[in-house]
């Protein structure tokens, strides 16, 4: 089966940039999807086919996919992105998800 | 504005049957593939099953293959989730997702608020 890995957690300051890699086998072939969830909350698209954002989603929401590990860059990072974040992409015609990191802002 | 409503959880006994219904609103349903997806308390999220705009092609993965069957009902706007011989592990919040793009291997572009199934004697 294919495996997407994440940190269990990131931490970052108010203002600074937070970075949360996925990593999977060649997955820099496949497109990545990033969902951001908060506490009793249902999952929320942030970035789809990589680097694209969703109406609505701010410009500060980024992503990456090369090589082996895709990135979810979160510039000027703010109280509101406190979250679980999870990556996504397609194994064949399986979906997977990554384990999810929890992003802090301290 | 996109709506995805779940219904039908709730506690069963282990060998059991459920079945989960989402109700959608918002946009062209039968333009759609759909999905559910769920969620064991305080865990990561898991993909469960798949089904094309016109219920041509289905997925499921291995975890529910055999006990699990997906249908949709363009007409009543509707996708459905039978869940037959239950096991503890399938205890989770149930979401409904939307899928995006033009093929059924994309992203989920909205979701409902799921419906918790809990399996336990």
């Amino acid at each position: 089966s294919y495996d997407l890995t994440q940190p269990p957690s990131v931490s970052v300051s108010p203002g600074q940039t937070a970075s949360i890699p996925c990593s999977g086998d060649q997955l820099g072939n496949k497109y990545t999807s990033w969902y951001q969830q908060k506490p009793g909350r249902s999952p929320v698209l942030v970035i789809y086919q990589d680097t694209k954002r969703p109406s609505g989603i701010p410009e500060r929401f980024s992503g990456s996919n090369s090589g082996n590990t895709a990135t979810l860059t979160i510039s000027g990072t703010q109280a509101m992105d406190e979250a679980d974040y999870f990556c996504q992409a397609w194994d064949s015609t399986t979906a997977v998800f990554g384990g999810g990191t929890r992003v802090t802002v301290l | 504005e996109v709506q995805l409503v779940e219904s039908g959880g709730g506690l069963v006994q282990p060998g059991r049957s459920l079945r989960l219904s989402c109700t959608a609103s918002g946009f062209t349903f039968d333009d759609y593939a759909m999905h559910w997806v769920r969620q064991a308390p305080g865990k990561g999220l898991e993909w469960v099953s798949g089904i094309s705009w016109n219920s041509g092609d289905i997925d499921y993965a291995d975890s529910v293959k055999g006990r699990f069957t997906i249908s949709r009902d363009n007409a009543k706007n509707s996708l459905y989730l039978q869940m037959n011989s239950l096991r503890t592990e399938d205890t989770a919040f149930y979401y409904c997702a939307k899928g995006g793009g033009a093929s059924r291997y994309s992203y989920f572009d909205s979701w409902g608020r799921g419906t918790l199934v809990t399996v336990s004697s």
